[in-house]
């Protein structure tokens, strides 16, 4: 089935700058990928998705690249704020694209 | 709209015992799944349905049954606890299928002693 890795597993920023984290996947087959965002004792929440298409969406300060040759995607968020703090979690569809296989997420901490 | 309710909140079993949590949406979405959370290991999926009457096996199914005799509930069974099934649980939907917004429900904390 889908592999899906995400790096690095916590990533720490100072408040204004950029943050990128990157997953890759194994099946070729697959043809969405979206980002859902999980604060502390909160539900994850999608944030941003891109679809096999396209190699970028942009929505205010994040974005996601996808590049298919090597199989991997990325979230940039741009001038992170505090409230950016959060587990990020990226997921590709498998199986048919009737699932999603979630990576193990990334601990995002904004320092002010 | 209520969005994807999820209950109980938290529940303790002993190992052996058998429990259902209940999964409910009001958005008449037809795609919902089940995730368990445990530390470290992301969203792992146990079970998901495409609509009523039709389920199928997820990542992690062993030890737990679903049905979904209406499009609004989804409940997930747990045959005979096992302390490895101490985990956060989470039921989500969506309209139609995975490449859309999964709405999550609040998750329902279970701990297996």
């Amino acid at each position: 089935g889908e592999n899906v890795e995400q790096h690095p597993s916590t990533l720490s920023v100072q408040e204004g700058d950029s943050a990128v984290i990157k997953c890759t996947y194994s099946d070729s087959a697959s043809n969405y990928f979206p980002w859902y965002k999980q604060e502390l004792g909160k539900r994850p929440q999608l944030i941003i998705d891109i679809r096999s298409n396209v190699g970028l969406n942009k929505d205010q300060r994040i974005a996601v690249t996808l590049n298919k040759t090597a199989k991997h995607f990325s979230l940039h968020i741009t001038e992170t704020q505090p409230e950016d703090s959060a587990v990020y979690f990226c997921a590709a569809t498998s199986g048919g694209n009737n699932r999603l296989a979630f990576g193990k997420g990334n601990q995002v901490v904004v320092i002010p | 709209n209520a969005g994807v309710t999820q209950t109980p909140k938290f529940q303790v079993l002993k190992t052996g015992q058998s429990m259902t949590l209940q999964c409910a949406q009001d958005m008449n979405h037809e795609y919902m799944s089940w995730y368990r959370q445990d530390p470290g290991m992301g969203l792992r999926l146990i079970h998901y349905s495409v609509g009523a009457g039709i389920t199928d096996q997820g990542e992690v199914p062993n030890g737990y049954n679903v049905s979904r005799s209406t499009t609004e509930d989804f409940p997930l069974r747990l045959l005979s606890a096992a302390p490895s099934q101490t985990s956060v649980y989470f039921c989500a939907s969506s309209g139609s299928g995975v490449q859309e917004t999964q709405y999550f429900g609040p998750g329902t904390r279970l701990l297996v002693l």
